[in-house]
């Protein structure tokens, strides 16, 4: 399966904490995308990372790709309550978006 | 607030019924989709269309018939579901196929419940 497995499955931290999620996968891909789902919501895009690219940034995110691991990271930094959420990884193997997404990690930021 | 809108947002229907769920975008976007999410699960790609036409149909049971009638406009035509269907249905849009990828807007989705 190309599904993404992230760890931890859950994060607990506190407001002003860093947090960072792991995603591993198991085949060639063409880009990886991270998604936030705020409860019974839809999902909102991150960052979308192409397979040549090593690292990305975006405000407080940084994401990371390592294809030779098959892994990538999204780091949060400065963490506020309301990034309280589950966030998802979703591989995308040809291009045209037709994506797979990982079990996600629920994100609880404490004031 | 999201540029793709679903409605309705929630939906109660029995084994017996017929409902759509509908979907609307006015980005310009040329690919549309139907994704599936159960209750604390990652969402599970069902139907996507490309330029209105069907291009992935994910092994999804008859019971669930999408429909393209326009760019802008995505439905899924519901019949003689089960209780196990019970879930989040999102519906999503991106930019055309490209090679290089683009990343997916959703919908808040329709919460459907078969009782």
């Amino acid at each position: 399966s190309q599904q993404g497995e992230e760890d931890p499955q859950a994060l607990s931290i506190q407001e002003g904490e860093n947090a960072t999620m792991n995603c591993s996968y198991k085949t060639s891909i063409n880009n990886l995308q991270w998604y936030r789902q705020n409860s019974g919501r839809g999902l909102v895009h991150l960052i979308l990372i192409r397979s040549n690219e090593r690292e990305k940034h975006s405000g407080r995110l940084r994401v990371t790709l390592d294809t030779s691991k098959k892994s990538s990271s999204l780091l949060i930094t400065a963490s506020r309550a309301a990034d309280t959420a589950s966030y998802f990884c979703a591989t995308d193997r040809s291009g045209y978006s037709t994506l797979t997404f990982g079990k996600g990690t629920m994100l609880l930021v404490s004031p | 607030d999201t540029e793709v809108t679903q409605t309705p947002k929630h939906l109660v229907m029995g084994m017996t019924n017929k409902k759509s769920l509908k979907c609307e975008q006015h980005m310009g976007h040329r690919a549309m989709y139907w994704y599936k999410q159960k209750a604390k699960k990652p969402p599970e790609l069902m139907f996507v269309y490309s330029y209105e036409k069907l291009s992935i149909n994910e092994s999804v049971p008859s019971r669930f018939s999408p429909e393209c009638p326009n760019s802008s406009l995505l439905n899924l035509h519901l019949h003689a579901l089960q209780p196990e269907d019970s879930a989040l249905y999102l519906c999503a849009s991106s930019q055309p196929s490209s090679r290089v990828g683009s990343p997916l807007h959703f919908g808040n989705g329709t919460r459907l419940t078969v009782t």
